[in-house]
């Protein structure tokens, strides 16, 4: 089944605890995003990357890390999570950005 | 910083009448526009797509676009209690999707 995973689905930490949300889709998928969703500010880019290797910032990177190192998986890093990122995550594969179709479950993180 | 806007809603509508969402976008340069359908707590679904002037028709959906007027809408015809989501609109730029707030459709029986 095609499809995209994120782990964890949902997760509560502290300030500061370094933690990584995966992502990981078996379509083969050039493009990949992490996006967060807020009450009232909607659907925000964090970061992309268009292929292996190549990764981009969104329009909201600060306090995150990404990586993109093998074409399957495109994990997020918290290196020092702070309140202001709990927020509701979700990771996007597609073929082309013009088919943004494939999004995973969403990971719902709090951050104390 | 690239602009899509929408009104937030909540638009209500009762059952079999038709709902007209609405999206504005700052990017004249655009060509490619998206609607997404989002269930509370669930990740977005792509609807439709549009990329020309005019009206894409699927099923009971709409699309309609006016790129003169940087607007672009989704009708959703016969509605049902089961269209009752979220519409987030979406504009694709060169390598980004940026997506409006989203607006609310709540179809009472």
């Amino acid at each position: 089944e095609a499809q995209v995973t994120q782990n964890p689905r949902y997760l509560i930490t502290v300030t500061g605890k370094k933690l990584t949300v995966t992502c990981s889709q078996n379509m083969n998928h050039e493009y990949m995003s992490w996006y967060r969703q807020d009450p009232g500010l909607g659907l925000r880019q964090i970061y992309y990357s268009m292929n292996v290797e190549v990764t981009d910032k969104g329009d909201v990177p600060e306090g995150y890390k990404v990586s993109r190192k093998e074409k399957r998986n495109f994990p997020l890093i918290l290196e020092s999570p702070s309140p202001n990122q709990t927020s509701l995550y979700f990771c996007a594969s597609s073929l082309s950005l013009a088919d943004l179709r494939f999004f995973g479950p969403g990971t719902r993180l709090t951050v104390l | 910083q690239k602009e899509v806007e929408q009104n937030s809603g909540p638009l209500s509508v009762p059952e079999g009448a038709i709902a007209s969402l609405n999206c504005t976008y700052s990017d004249r340069g655009s060509q490619s526009f998206f609607w997404y359908r989002q269930y509370s707590g669930k990740s977005p679904e792509l609807i439709m797509s549009i990329y020309s002037n005019g009206d894409k028709e699927d099923g009971r959906f709409t699309a309609q676009l006016n790129k003169a007027s940087q607007y672009v809408s989704l009708l959703i015809r016969d509605s049902q209690p089961s269209d009752s989501a979220t519409y987030l609109c979406a504009v694709k730029g060169y390598s980004t999707l940026t997506f409006g707030k989203g607006t609310m459709l709540l179809v009472s029986p």
